[in-house]
């Protein structure tokens, strides 16, 4: 079975803290994702990632970068949280042009 | 830009009921087109997809079929259950490069018993 794993379910932080959320698929999937989820508006996506070490923005990059410094592994950072990034996070893992496999996601609370 | 529009929820339905979620899309090109669902307290797992234009894509007593006409592909079960309460997700994505998925804004669905 595909796993998609993140590193937390809840995370609560403070307004300005630098936030990390980690992914890690064992699929060997070549692209990995980042979106955020908020009720009304569905998923957006944040980053993505076709190779190690290449990113490219998705629709709402503002406020979030990443890192991708190993195939298996997709890092969320919140250079400095606020409350309007209070959200579910969600990654998910893909082969070139097939589905993607999305992890349990991090419900993160900014104070 | 690519869109997706799903019938607004929430959806309250009695088991065995007939089901029907609508999801039209706006897209350049032809896109592949997915329904996922998200359990409670889970993250969203893939019910079905089709690729082209009349496939169906049928997967646990869901179906749905893809019309190039009308830019639509509505989700259907025709007897539903109480383990199907869920959010369902309409999505579409390019057919080529890394496959960005973009999505509607989910209906959730509720089923008394």
């Amino acid at each position: 079975d595909v796993k998609v794993t993140q590193s937390s379910r809840y995370l609560v932080k403070r307004t300005g803290e630098k936030v990390f959320l980690e992914c890690v698929q064992d699929m060997d999937h070549e692209n990995m994702f980042w979106y955020r989820q908020d009720p009304g508006l569905g998923l957006r996506l944040i980053y993505f990632s076709y190779d190690v070490k290449m990113k490219e923005k998705g629709d709402i990059p503002e406020g979030y970068s990443v890192s991708r410094e190993k195939k298996e592994r997709f890092s969320l950072i919140l250079e400095s949280a606020s409350t309007n990034q209070t959200s579910m996070y969600l990654c998910a893992s893909s082969f070139p042009g097939r589905e993607q496999f999305f992890g349990p996601g991090t419900r993160l609370t900014v104070l | 830009g690519d869109s997706v529009t799903q019938m607004e929820g929430p959806v309250t339905l009695s088991e065995e009921a007939f089901l029907t979620i609508n999801c039209t899309y706006t897209a350049t090109g032809y896109p592949s087109l997915f329904w996922y669902v998200q359990y409670p307290g889970e993250g969203l797992q893939l019910l079905l997809k089709a690729t082209k234009a009349d496939d169906k894509g049928s997967n646990k007593g869901f179906e749905a079929t893809y019309r190039k006409e009308t830019t639509s592909f509505h989700l259907e079960k025709g007897s539903v259950q109480v383990s199907d309460s869920a959010v369902y997700f309409c999505a579409l994505s390019d057919v080529g490069g890394a496959q960005k998925l973009v999505f509607g804004q989910g209906t959730r669905l509720t089923i008394n018993p």
